[in-house]
């Protein structure tokens, strides 16, 4: 059983609508994150947090909005997408942002469909 | 530039026989650390296998091994004993570990591999 859980597992919405994934944690780990997984492309980063503070943001568009309550729980919310924003939206935790050595554990993705 | 080159788009292997599947890499640093993702049809991102750059011995870990070439800059991801369940998506990923190489594991497009009866 994945120690990261994400929620709701598919989403449809319009490009009117809002909408929030979660993700929560339960592997005592310090650093969170979201990546956005296209078709035929590789993961991309969108965002990190380290103890709650955002540490990194990739350029992702402002319709993306992220928020990390506490180290256990990680929210992306969701406003006014455009098509191309479909995709895997993927959860990941650590124990430290930095480092080499730190494997990253992933939840099992929301799927993503703006219509 | 592309940190993680699979040159594998798709990979078959019979059950029960071994499956390399290739990675190469891209870095100037010393310290740097490479993992290996399993990503079933469900969407799970599955940690299978990692080696650190200064790691002596290849990384082992049940039916998984790494054969690290570090001259190379290839980290390949050995398969014995193919099994049915292991058809999916593997992902080749690779973290740097200066204090300017940020947070992300820089991922690879990933091989399909297809275990077959």
């Amino acid at each position: 059983e994945t120690g990261v859980t994400q929620t709701p597992r598919h989403l449809v919405m319009g490009m009117t609508n809002k909408k929030s994934l979660k993700c929560e944690q339960h592997l005592g780990h310090n650093a969170m994150y979201w990546y956005k997984q296209s078709a035929k492309k590789p993961l991309e980063l969108m965002f990190v947090y380290s103890l709650e503070e955002r540490v990194e943001n990739n350029s992702v568009p402002s319709r993306f909005s992220p928020e990390c309550p506490n180290s256990s729980h990680l929210f992306l919310h969701l406003h006014t997408l455009q098509p191309e924003d479909s995709a895997l939206y993927l959860c990941a935790s650590s124990h430290s942002a930095t480092g080499e050595s730190y494997e990253q554990y992933f939840g099992p993705g929301t799927r993503l469909t703006v219509t | 530039a592309q940190k993680i080159t699979q040159t594998q788009p798709g990979m078959f292997v019979q059950e029960k026989e071994a499956v390399t599947l290739d990675c190469t890499y891209d870095t100037s640093d010393q310290s740097y650390g490479l993992f290996w993702y399993k990503q079933p049809s469900s969407g799970e991102m599955i940690f299978l296998i990692y080696q650190g750059s200064y790691d002596e011995q290849n990384a082992t870990e049940g039916r998984y091994s790494l054969n690290f070439q570090k001259a190379r800059k290839s980290a390949n991801l050995v398969i014995s004993a193919s099994q049915l369940g292991d058809s999916a998506m593997y992902f080749c990923a690779m973290r740097e570990g200066h204090s300017n190489s940020g947070y992300a594991l820089n991922f690879g497009k990933g091989t399909s591999l297809l275990v077959t009866p």
